[in-house]
C-alpha cells in the first residue's frame, strides 16, 4: 500500500507570511497531484508534477517534486486570507487509482 | 449547472434508516468514483465505475451498494449504517479510467456531509 504523509498536520499563519508543506512517500510515483478543499467544498486540482525534479508555479505558489519521485512540496509565498484550506497531495503509479495524503490543514489571519 | 453535482449536501440518518446518495456530472467524462472522507484519515476510494460498469470496489461493507445507471449519474444506497460511517462522502469523475494518462485530473463535487445516529 503507498503511504503519502504530510507535515504539518495543521498550520496557523499571519496574511503575508511565507509557508511550506511537504508530502512525503517511500514509494517512487509517475505523477503527483496538489489539490485545495475549502470548508463544505470538495478538493479541487491545483497542479500535476510528473517529472523528478520538476518545478511548477502557479501566481504566489510553487510546487517541487522530488527529484527520485518520492516526495513532493509546495511553497506559498505572502500568504493570504484566501489561500485557507485543506492542502491534499495524491500520488499514482502507473495505472493505479489516486492514492491520498491525510492533508494540511492551513489557516491563514488577516 | 456544470460541474460534479451532488445531493443532499446534508444527511442525518439513524441506524435503521434507507438513503441514497445522488452525484451527476455534467462533463461528458466517462468514469465516476465514490470517496469516504473521515476526519484525521486520507481519502479512502470506495468505488469505481467505468463507462457504467464498477471497475474498483474497495473492499467497501455491503451495507454501501453503489448504482450506475448512465455516465452521468452515480447513486450511492445506504441501509443499516453505523455511527462510524459518519462522514463527507465525494463523488468524483475524470474522462477515463484507468487512464494511463499521470496528468488526467478527478473533478470532485461538493460532497454529501452524512451523520449516522
Amino acid at each position: 500500500t503507498q503511504l503519502l504523509e504530510q507535515s504539518p498536520q495543521f498550520l496557523s499563519i499571519q496574511e503575508g507570511e511565507n509557508l511550506t508543506v511537504y508530502c512525503n512517500s517511500s514509494s517512487v510515483f509517475s505523477s503527483l497531484q496538489w489539490y485545495r478543499q475549502e470548508p463544505g467544498e470538495g478538493p479541487v486540482l491545483l497542479v500535476t508534477v510528473v517529472t523528478g525534479g520538476e518545478v511548477k508555479k502557479l501566481k504566489r505558489l510553487t510546487f517541487q517534486f522530488g527529484d527520485a519521485r518520492k516526495d513532493s512540496s509546495l511553497h506559498i509565498t505572502a500568504a493570504q486570507t484566501g489561500d485557507t484550506g485543506l492542502y491534499l497531495c495524491a500520488a499514482t503509479s502507473g495505472y493505479s487509482t489516486l492514492t491520498f495524503g491525510k492533508g494540511t490543514m492551513l489557516l491563514v489571519s488577516p | 449547472e456544470t460541474g460534479v453535482t451532488q445531493t443532499p449536501r446534508h444527511l442525518v440518518m439513524g441506524m435503521t434508516n434507507k438513503k441514497s446518495l445522488k452525484c451527476e456530472q455534467h462533463l461528458g467524462h466517462n468514469a465516476m468514483y465514490w470517496y469516504k472522507q473521515s476526519a484525521k484519515k486520507p481519502l479512502e476510494l470506495m468505488f469505481v465505475y467505468s463507462l457504467e460498469e464498477r471497475v474498483e470496489n474497495n473492499s467497501v461493507p455491503s451495507r454501501f451498494s453503489p448504482e450506475c445507471p448512465n455516465s452521468s449519474h452515480l447513486f450511492l444506497h445506504l441501509h443499516t449504517l453505523q455511527p462510524e460511517d459518519s462522514a463527507l462522502y465525494l463523488c468524483a469523475s475524470s474522462q477515463d479510467w484507468p487512464s494511463g494518462l499521470s496528468t488526467d485530473t478527478q473533478y470532485f463535487g461538493p460532497g454529501t456531509r452524512l451523520t449516522v445516529l
